[in-house]
């Protein structure tokens, strides 16, 4: 069975300042790996995604996230954020099937981003 | 391009009456389709997924249903909402092709009273 854990619930941080969010992951299959992130009563858009290939993954907003096997670990990354990029971020890990996905998701991180 | 859509936006509904929640996604045939709960502080369950039309897997079981009645409409219900089936949900839609990644629609925040 798969899990995601991301181990901060609350990330607070000074606007230009980088932040590090940081999931962690178990499956017993290879896996894919998101970043998504969610507006206040929005749903959710996709950052971005590891499928194969780099490890070194480029999303929008100027957001990366670095797949590291070894560690089990999918952290995302931004090196200078902004006010706009306050949201809730949720990393989550993909098996696939016969034809289907399925998705789980950790708890999600609040990333709160002040002047 | 490809959209979603979900409505209603918000519902309140009294505890013990019927619940009907619509997805459509435009500009792609076939899609995998999900719904999604997110409840406070629980992160996002998956509910049901479809892979075609009449075709319905659950992955909870609880009190709510689905139905897929055409390729590009998935309906969530319910005969009696309880107090816990309060909270934010999500249709989501995957390409056959592309299963691993899915896309979601605005979301509908249901308050049960």
């Amino acid at each position: 069975a798969q899990s995601v854990t991301q181990l901060d619930s609350q990330v607070p941080v000074f606007e230009e300042a980088p932040v590090e969010l940081r999931c962690n992951y178990s499956s017993s299959v290879s896996v894919y790996l998101f970043w998504y992130v969610q507006y206040p009563n929005q749903g959710l858009q996709l950052l971005l995604k590891y499928l194969s290939g780099s490890t070194l993954v480029k999303g929008i907003n100027g957001f990366e996230a670095e797949f590291n096997k070894s560690q089990t670990s999918f952290h995302l990354r931004k090196p200078s954020v902004h006010i706009s990029d306050t949201a809730e971020y949720f990393c989550a890990v993909s098996e696939s099937n016969s034809g289907y996905s399925t998705l789980t998701f950790g708890k999600g991180t609040m990333l709160l981003v002040s002047p | 391009s490809q959209t979603i859509h979900q409505w209603p936006a918000t519902l309140v509904q009294p505890v013990g009456s019927p619940l009907s929640l619509e997805c459509t996604v435009e500009g792609t045939s076939n899609p995998n389709l999900y719904w999604y709960r997110q409840a406070a502080g629980r992160g996002l369950q998956l509910l049901f997924y479809s892979v075609g039309i009449g075709q319905i897997s659950s992955e909870v079981p609880q009190n709510l249903s689905a139905s897929r009645p055409q390729d590009r409409q998935f309906i969530l219900s319910s005969k009696k909402l309880l107090l816990s089936d309060s909270g934010f949900y999500l249709c989501a839609w995957s390409t056959p092709s592309s299963t691993d990644t899915q896309y979601f629609g605005p979301g509908t925040r249901l308050t049960v009273l």
